[in-house]
């Protein structure tokens, strides 16, 4: 058990539809970071937040947004879904912005 | 563009004998490098990492080698057993300032045979 805990597991939802999937990262850990892995495809980096502020941007979409809030919690809005963002959505904490990162079980999300 | 690229999408080892799962890398700003493992239905999972400011770092079973001049690291199981199959991802980064971005490889699936 990493410690990060993702909800929800699962969602279905249809093309042009709007999602919330959410992150609590480990207990003392003040980065969270998003990833993307779509089907045949590695680890996409989407954004990173330290401590509630911005910290990274990686390939995320205008349609995607984020937010940590003050209990470090993370939010990870994705909007106007496409089949083609149908992936899953894997969350990540580390304690520090150079130390190893801890990975949720991730969201899967399907886009019909 | 690829900058961490793992050429082998898998690798069929018998159990007892070595693993080795390599990686190679285009920037040479990178300076900080580590392996993860993923089961299905998880998220990966830390193994180990290396600086640049090593060629060597051994955890256990686990031993990273990492070669800057040919911008080439591997990972070492020995003696693989069959829990270890799994896919491993490379993963890169380089010192921006208060900022790290791991660049992924794509991931080798292992498979340990009994």
């Amino acid at each position: 058990d990493s410690g990060v805990t993702q909800t929800p597991k699962h969602l279905i939802t249809a093309t042009g539809q709007r999602v919330t999937l959410r992150c609590s990262p480990r207990s003392g850990d003040l980065s969270v970071y998003w990833y993307q892995q779509s089907l045949d495809q590695g680890l996409q980096f989407l954004i990173q937040y330290y401590n509630g502020e911005e910290r990274a941007k990686g390939n995320i979409l205008e349609r995607f947004s984020a937010q940590q809030f003050p209990d470090l919690h993370s939010e990870l809005n994705l909007s106007s879904l496409e089949l083609g963002d149908s992936a899953l959505y894997f969350c990540a904490s580390s304690v520090a912005v150079d130390s190893p990162l801890h990975f949720g079980n991730g969201t899967r999300l399907t886009v019909t | 563009d690829q900058q961490v690229k793992q050429n082998s999408p898998s690798l069929s080892v018998q159990e007892g004998r070595i693993s080795i799962l390599n990686c190679d890398y285009t920037n040479s700003m990178f300076d900080y490098f580590l392996w993860y493992k993923k089961y299905p239905a998880e998220g990966p999972t830390f193994l180990i990492s290396i600086s640049s400011i090593k060629d060597k770092n051994e955890d256990g079973r686990f031993t990273v080698f990492l070669n800057k001049s040919a911008k080439h690291l591997s990972l070492h199981i020995v003696p693989s057993q069959p829990g270890d199959s799994a896919v491993y991802f490379c993963a890169a980064s380089a010192d921006a300032g208060n900022n790290r971005k791991l660049i992924w490889g794509l991931g080798t699936s292992l498979a340990v045979n009994p």
